[in-house]
């Protein structure tokens, strides 16, 4: 079965810092390119990054972009995103999720962030 | 950046209803069209793909259609286990979600 477990999340105050992982089994991990999804209490979905399958290439929502930065480890079948000058608006539930190249068809149950003195 | 226009953001139907979700794109993304359906405390759910492709393993009372800049989700024979948030997603130029459409079963 194909899955994915985040998890990192936590309680930070602002300004912080914390490193999400998202661990993959069950699949080809070298094979695919995976994104970041966000969703804050009470708000929709928000895309906040991804990486290809070969992690040469990135992308940034503008919400996040100079103080996210996502990664893989091939070897360890995981995605990280390293969250740096976290502010309030950063609380959410964060999701990775596998993309296929036409959709996700694999997210994990998600890791909560709180950023909060 | 590609600003994607759901619609509406509530409804409320009865069980055995069909329902339509309209999804509008700022400019066109072909086909690059998802639909996803999200439960609380759940992860989201891919249920179409290319915009009219269902993804395997749901039931064929999801349909998607459209494409350019107009997409729609139609939920037709409504069940209870239906009522979710249901989300559109362009992958055309990164990756964009709708603001959701909360459905409610009466």
């Amino acid at each position: 079965e194909e899955q994915l477990l985040e998890s990192g999340g936590g309680l930070v105050q602002p300004g912080g810092s914390l490193r999400l992982s998202c661990e993959a089994s069950g699949f080809t991990f070298a094979k695919y390119g995976f994104i970041w999804v966000r969703q804050a209490p009470g708000k929709g979905l928000e895309w906040i990054s991804d990486i290809t399958s070969s992690g040469i290439s990135t992308h940034y929502a503008d919400s996040v972009k100079g103080r996210f930065t996502i990664s893989r480890d091939n070897s360890k079948s995981t995605i990280y995103m390293h969250m740096n000058s976290l502010r309030a608006e950063d609380t959410a539930v964060y999701y990775c999720a596998k993309d296929r190249g036409h959709g996700m068809d694999v997210w994990g149950q998600g890791t909560t962030v709180t950023v909060s003195s | 950046d590609i600003q994607m226009t759901q619609s509406p953001s509530t409804l409320s139907a009865s069980v055995r209803d069909r329902v339509t979700i309209t999804c509008r794109a700022s400019q066109s993304i072909s086909n690059s069209l998802a639909w996803y359906q999200h439960k609380p405390g759940k992860a989201p759910k891919l249920l179409i793909y290319g915009a009219s492709n269902l993804e395997s393993g749901v039931s064929s009372r999801f349909s998607g259609g459209g494409s350019g800049t107009e997409f729609t989700l139609t939920i037709s024979g409504l069940q209870p286990d239906d009522s979710a948030t249901y989300y559109c997603h362009q992958y055309k130029s990164y990756h964009t979600f709708g603001q959701g459409t909360r459905l409610e079963i009466k």
